[in-house]
């Protein structure tokens, strides 16, 4: 069965801390693994990725892609309390088309 | 720009009848897709919508369907609502499709009753 799984399910730091949320996937067909951030409503992007071993960044976010042992890392360093929201990691690949599968999320709170 | 609008925004049925829900995208982009939001099963993939075709569908009863017009809009159909359909409906739009940047509408929140 293909299935994303998202660790840890929620996490609490002060500001100023180093988190990795981790997103592992057993999916046939791999295509690319997308990071979003949900805090009110609606995801907003933060990443793409289709390549093992290729930091993507942005400002004090990044994220990293195995496809060897399946699995990426979004790390965010320096929290700040506008970095509370549930982190959701998505996996995209082919099935008679293309089909996408959400892990449940990470919850992050970031307390001053 | 003008971000993806949903309507309504939120909505009350009662089972067994019939509900369409309306995303209009960013001006340019071409690709709707449509996603269920559900405390218990998270975030889940419906369809994708890309110049009026059908691209890409997930693993949800023929109940569920959808349609893309000519000026990318895109409207959602569920038919014989049941309670478990009561959700957060989500579309997001792209300009090429779901593995490149999307774009999120508000929402629809939907209750079966």
């Amino acid at each position: 069965e293909d299935k994303v799984v998202q660790s840890p399910l929620s996490l609490v730091v002060h500001e100023g801390d180093t988190v990795t949320l981790n997103c592992s996937y057993e999916v046939t067909n791999f295509r690319s693994l997308l990071w979003y951030k949900q805090e009110k409503k609606a995801p907003t992007f933060l990443f793409m990725l289709t390549s093992s071993g290729i930091e993507k960044k942005s400002g004090r976010l990044s994220s990293i892609l195995d496809k060897k042992e399946l699995f990426s890392i979004l790390n965010i360093t320096a929290t700040q309390t506008g970095d509370s929201a549930v982190y959701l990691c998505a996996v995209e690949f082919n099935q008679a088309g293309t089909a996408l599968i959400f892990g449940k999320g990470t919850t992050l709170s970031v307390s001053s | 720009k003008a971000g993806v609008t949903q309507t309504p925004r939120y909505l009350i049925k009662t089972r067994g009848q019939q509900v369409t829900l309306s995303c209009s995208p960013i001006s340019g982009h071409r690709s709707v897709s449509w996603y269920q939001q559900t405390p218990g099963q998270g975030l889940q993939f419906l369809f994708e919508y890309f110049s009026e075709t059908q691209r890409n569908k997930g693993n949800f009863p023929g109940r569920f369907s959808g349609r893309q017009f000519s000026n990318s809009r895109s409207e959602m159909n569920v038919s014989t609502l049941e309670l478990g359909d009561s959700a957060l409906y989500l579309c997001a739009s792209s300009l090429w499709g779901t593995s490149y940047e999307q774009y999120f509408g508000p929402g629809t929140r939907l209750t079966v009753t």
